[in-house]
């Protein structure tokens, strides 16, 4: 089975620190992709990648960027972690037609 | 742009009740279609999909029929369990080169033992 992992499942961080979110996947895929998940509002797309060293813009980008340098390793990185970025982040993985996701992280910002 | 409506939550049913959940969507084209479920304290794993018209996704016991003229995907199993207790989203994907899934804003699901 196709594993995506994220490589925490908790995190609390300060207002203005620097986060690192980290995802691997095992299978080759060439897609990746982040999202957020808050209560009401559903999964919103904050970047996505199809290819090493590629990045594209989703939904909800500002405030993130993204670092893909080989192509099992996807990270979302808040340059300046505010509050309002408190929420679940779930990494996804896809060769085409359905995506595997990894635990998801919960990031606080405290 | 392309969008996902499903029926809001939660909804909250007896064990061995009948499940409906609504999906409708907007997409130009012929977009697939996927069910994901969302246990608790977990990350989203693909439940069943279709990816043309009339083709019928099953697993688990759930299924959902791809419904070209209503645009709709709706979710059903005929006798729910507690361990079905979840977070619903349906989604499509118009399959393009960068593959982006849009997802409803998921249904939330009760089951009383």
């Amino acid at each position: 089975d196709v594993k995506v992992t994220q490589s925490s499942r908790y995190l609390v961080k300060r207002t203005g620190e620097k986060v690192f979110l980290e995802c691997v996947q095992d299978m080759d895929h060439e897609n990746m992709f982040w999202y957020r998940q808050d209560p009401g509002l559903g999964l919103r797309l904050i970047y996505f990648s199809y290819d090493v060293k590629m990045k594209e813009k989703g939904d909800i980008p500002e405030g993130y960027s993204v670092s893909r340098e080989k192509k099992e390793r996807f990270s979302l990185i808040l340059e300046s972690a505010s509050t309002n970025q408190t929420s679940m982040y779930l990494c996804a993985s896809s060769p085409r037609g359905g995506y595997t996701f990894g635990s998801g992280t919960r990031l606080t910002v405290v | 742009g392309d969008s996902v409506t499903q029926m809001e939550g939660p909804v909250t049913l007896s064990e061995e009740a009948f499940l409906t959940i609504n999906c409708t969507y907007t997409a130009t084209g012929y977009p697939s279609l996927f069910w994901y479920v969302q246990y608790p304290g977990e990350g989203l794993q693909l439940l069943l999909k279709a990816t043309k018209a009339d083709d019928k996704g099953s697993n688990k016991g759930f299924e959902a029929t791809y419904r070209k003229e209503t645009t709709s995907f709706h979710l059903e199993k005929g006798s729910v369990q507690v361990s079905d207790s979840a977070v619903y989203f349906c989604a499509l994907s118009a399959l393009n080169r960068d593959d982006k899934i849009i997802f409803g804003k998921g249904t939330r699901l009760h089951i009383l033992p």
